[in-house]
């Protein structure tokens, strides 16, 4: 079964530093995300991406995050000056064209940022 | 912004028993979703519906949408159902076109053989 892939799984960094968090949706579908989960708390939508560019966005996704499809297949999320309350598992999901299709998660990123 | 409330937070069950989570959420929607959350921390989207029932093996979704509410139910539960359990909205009359979700705290549940 055809399955979003994320990379790192795990992925250590100092505060200040940036960090590109990668992501292989599946390959037909057009419609990308990124959420994530800070230890012990609620999933957060932190950005909805189509046709190139942001479809909507949560106040969490501020200035320091940025969202790109650099080539025809990896997703990337990009945190420029990381910051200690950045530390969270981040999931990717996409999913295909349509109104009502389900959401395909990746097995996530866990940021530490120390 | 929707509040969205789950219940219960915990749940044990004896293998083999009809287990029910409820949600409930505060304005109108036109979709909600139910995840599951394995113990690893993955993801997996259960069910998307915006009226009535769906079911899918031992799993069933209703959906109550002048109550807003929703039950997931899991007939003949088993220990490999052990999993937190989070349903979740799109912004208030958004469309089921939003994924920009608002998340339950989700339901713990453990099913003991």
């Amino acid at each position: 079964e055809p399955e979003v892939t994320q990379t790192p799984s795990h992925q250590v960094t100092q505060m200040g530093q940036e960090v590109i968090l990668r992501c292989v949706p599946i390959s037909n579908h057009l419609y990308f995300y990124w959420y994530r989960q800070i230890l012990g708390q609620k999933v957060e939508f932190l950005v909805s991406f189509y046709n190139n560019e942001i479809s909507e966005k949560s106040e969490i996704f501020d200035d320091q995050f940025s969202v790109e499809r650099p080539d025809g297949s990896n997703f990337t999320l990009k945190i420029r000056s990381t910051k200690l309350e950045d530390s969270a598992m981040y999931f990717c999901a996409s999913r295909e064209q349509g109104s009502n299709e389900k959401l395909f998660f990746g097995s996530g990123t866990q940021l530490s940022v120390l | 912004k929707n509040e969205v409330e789950q219940s219960p937070q915990n749940l044990t069950a004896q293998e083999g028993e009809f287990i029910t989570i409820n949600c409930s959420y505060s304005v109108g929607i036109s979709a909600l979703h139910w995840l599951q959350q394995h113990p690893g921390g993955g993801i997996v989207s259960l069910f998307m519906l915006s009226s009535g029932k769906k079911k899918h093996g031992r799993l069933i979704a209703t959906i109550n949408i002048q109550e807003k509410h929703s039950s997931l139910h899991i007939t003949a539960s088993h220990p490999r159902d052990s999993a937190v359990y989070i349903c979740a909205v799109p912004p208030p009359y958004s469309g089921a076109g939003s994924y920009q979700l608002t998340f339950g705290k989700g339901t713990k549940l453990s099913v003991i053989p």
